[in-house]
């Protein structure tokens, strides 16, 4: 498998219902990062993760770091419709030099 | 809220043709990166950029590309001679010391024809 791989590849829910992605990676990291991107559009960076962190919370988002299985999860709460978007996990690795590297993203679709 | 912004947000060039793809960081940031993303496929890194050097580049970095920051605000991505296969949307990023994360511009989309 590859460097910061997102599970599941799709996921579709009902509005107000809390939707859980999962990323999975290889090496070592100086943090996590999170980003959603709308169909065509930029990347927006949602949260960040260091290393040396196992939880972070920003509004309906919640963010947790286990660097002993190698893995992260993104939390949703209440979702909307406008959350729908595809969600890319990014780690930054220990080499300084801040190189990202994204895993293929997970498709997440709300349902009015 | 201050941003990253990229122009343009679409080129159009024939295979041959050299591109440069313009981006404007935030002010205060120091490292500048860019990266593409191949249409349906994942972000891919290019390069980094700090202190007006490639701290890091790909092996996609090949000596077609190349990265510049000719004044205080700008910072550029050349394609010499581009191939088909360079059609991608390139994202510009930029970060500063707080270690708050990588912010991204809006994208160019590059389309080699």
């Amino acid at each position: 498998s590859q460097q910061g791989e997102e599970d599941p590849q799709a996921l579709s829910i009902q509005e107000g219902e809390n939707a859980t992605m999962n990323c999975s990676y290889k090496t070592s990291i100086n943090n996590l990062q999170w980003y959603r991107q709308n169909s065509g559009r930029g990347l927006v960076h949602l949260i960040l993760i260091r290393s040396n962190e196992r939880e972070k919370h920003s509004g309906r988002l919640r963010v947790t770091l286990d660097t002993s299985k190698k893995s992260s999860s993104l939390l949703i709460t209440a979702s909307r419709a406008a959350d729908t978007a595809s969600y890319f996990c990014a780690t930054e690795s220990s080499s300084n030099t801040g190189k990202l590297i994204f895993g293929q993203g997970t498709t997440l679709q709300v349902k009015p | 809220e201050p941003e990253v912004t990229q122009t343009p947000s679409h080129q159009v060039t024939q295979m041959g043709q050299e591109v440069i793809l313009r981006c404007v960081p935030i002010s205060n940031h120091l490292y500048f990166y860019w990266y593409r993303q191949i249409l349906g496929q994942k972000v891919e890194f290019l390069v980094s950029f700090y202190n007006n050097e490639i701290s890091e580049k790909s092996e996609i970095f090949d000596d077609q590309f190349s990265v510049e920051r000719p004044d205080g605000s700008n910072f550029t991505l050349k394609i010499r001679s581009t191939k088909l296969e360079d059609s991608a949307m390139y994202f510009c990023a930029s970060s500063g010391e707080d270690g708050a994360g990588q912010y991204f511009g809006p994208g160019t989309r590059l389309t080699v024809t």
